[in-house]
């Protein structure tokens, strides 16, 4: 069964530096998002992308963050300047859209230091 | 704004028995999707159940089933003759669509089966 893939797992970054986070998606979707998951509380929703471009962003999701499909078969999140409070298990998904579920990567775990 | 409450953080379970995960969820919509994601210990959130507003037939998944109260805005899980894998979080999440096709999670419920 096709999967959606993340790299790195783990990723130590020094705050401040800028970080990106890699996801491919299940080939034939059409919908790609990122959530996070700070430890220990909820999943939360950042971003949505469809048809190369944002379709849904939440408060959380600032001007430190940004993201792009930039081969038709990445989809990356770039977060600029990372900060403590970014450190959390940042997940990516897709989806066809049409109200169906979403697939979930395995996440990839940010600690800032 | 959309919210979904998950009011137990923890339960247990007995391996072989039966045990219902609640969930409710806060709406003014009428036509909105719920589903029942699982986040073992490997931390993949996978996908268990599904369910939409205009059916009221609750769906069922071999050993998962949902209890929808659409009144209520209630939406249950249960679990029968549970299994050692079955051990993960379980996180409820809504989506409605004119809002977008995102999720919106409730806090989750940590479910162990003991042997």
């Amino acid at each position: 069964e096709p999967e959606v893939t993340q790299t790195p797992s783990h990723q130590v970054t020094q705050m401040g530096q800028e970080v990106i986070l890699r996801c491919v998606p299940i080939s034939n979707h059409l919908y790609f998002y990122w959530y996070r998951q700070i430890l220990g509380q909820k999943v939360e929703f950042l971003v949505s992308f469809y048809n190369n471009e944002i379709s849904e962003k939440s408060e959380i999701f600032d001007d430190q963050f940004s993201v792009e499909r930039p081969d038709g078969s990445n989809f990356t999140l770039k977060i600029r300047s990372t900060k403590l409070e970014d450190s959390a298990m940042y997940f990516c998904a897709s989806g066809q859209g049409n109200n169906q579920p979403q697939h979930f990567g395995d996440g990839t775990r940010l600690s800032i230091l | 704004a959309q919210t979904v409450t998950q009011s137990q953080p923890e339960m247990s379970v007995q391996e072989a028995e039966t045990v219902t995960l609640s969930c409710t969820y806060d709406t003014s919509e009428n036509n909105y999707y719920l589903f029942w994601y699982k986040q073992p210990p490997s931390r993949q959130m996978i996908l268990v159940i599904r369910q939409e507003a205009y059916k009221q037939q609750n769906a069922t998944e071999n050993r998962f089933s949902v209890n929808f109260q659409k009144a209520a805005k209630s939406f249950s899980l249960k679990i029968s003759d549970s299994q050692l894998g079955d051990t993960a979080m379980y996180f409820c999440a809504f989506m409605n669509p004119p809002y977008g096709q995102n999720f919106v999670f409730g806090p989750g419920t940590r479910l162990s089966v003991l042997p």
